[in-house]
């Protein structure tokens, strides 16, 4: 069955610090991979999907199909970033979206 | 526009009874899914709507239903209520059926305690 893992429950780094969330899944097909962030008190919601390839809030993944690996990145920290963040997977687009148990980010002034 | 919206924000409930929760889907959202998030988990895959149809289902027993209104909204039925339904429930609309590549907008979520 497919599963999404996310290592680490919490990580903290300090403002200006490069940050790197850990997410590794397993399934043997080509998925759909994303990462879904959750400020306080806010709702969950969509970061970036692998498909886009693209940039948010300075927030980049890359998918490495060889080391099942979608690990978030961000170069320097905020203390903006602070937040819980959901790695998840589809097995294709039609199918229904499985989340990692989250990592909680904390930024260090 | 207005965003989804979910109620009620919290209830609690007893163990055997039967609980409604609601969701008003983000305007022109033709599509939505529940999640069920466990303290300590990330959101769990109940079901989704699609104009009023079912539209895939994850793996929970069948006495948690749903209902998907012509307006598009929803909503998520548990009957005999157990002490793991103790969850956030997240409801989240989407345009277009696809459980993964539509943008999925989510509501606040109903937390539920059963006692």
């Amino acid at each position: 069955a497919q599963r999404v893992t996310q290592p680490e429950k919490l990580l903290s780094v300090f403002k200006g610090a490069p940050v790197e969330l850990k997410c590794n899944y397993s399934y043997s097909g080509s998925p759909e991979l994303f990462w879904y962030v959750q400020y306080s008190r806010q709702r969950l919601q969509l970061l970036l999907r692998h498909i886009s390839r693209e940039s948010i809030k300075g927030f980049t993944a890359d998918l490495n199909k060889g080391e099942t690996s979608f690990h978030l990145k961000k170069p320097f920290a905020q203390e903006e970033d602070s937040a819980m963040y959901y790695c998840a997977l589809s097995r294709n687009r039609d199918d229904k979206i499985i989340f990692g148990k989250g990592t909680r980010l904390h930024i260090l002034p | 526009e207005t965003g989804v919206t979910q109620s009620p924000t919290h209830l609690i409930k007893t163990r055997g009874q039967q609980v409604t929760l609601r969701c008003s889907s983000q305007s022109g959202h033709n599509t939505v899914s529940w999640y069920q998030q466990a303290l300590g988990q990330g959101p769990q895959f109940i079901f989704q709507y699609y104009r009023e149809e079912e539209n895939g289902r994850g793996n929970f027993p069948p006495r948690f239903s749903g209902l998907q209104f012509p307006n598009y909204s929803s909503e998520l039925n548990v009957n005999a209520l157990e002490l793991d339904d103790s969850a956030l429930y997240h409801c989240a609309s989407s345009w277009g059926g696809r459980a993964s590549t539509d943008t999925q907008y989510f509501g606040p979520g109903t937390r539920l305690t059963v006692l």
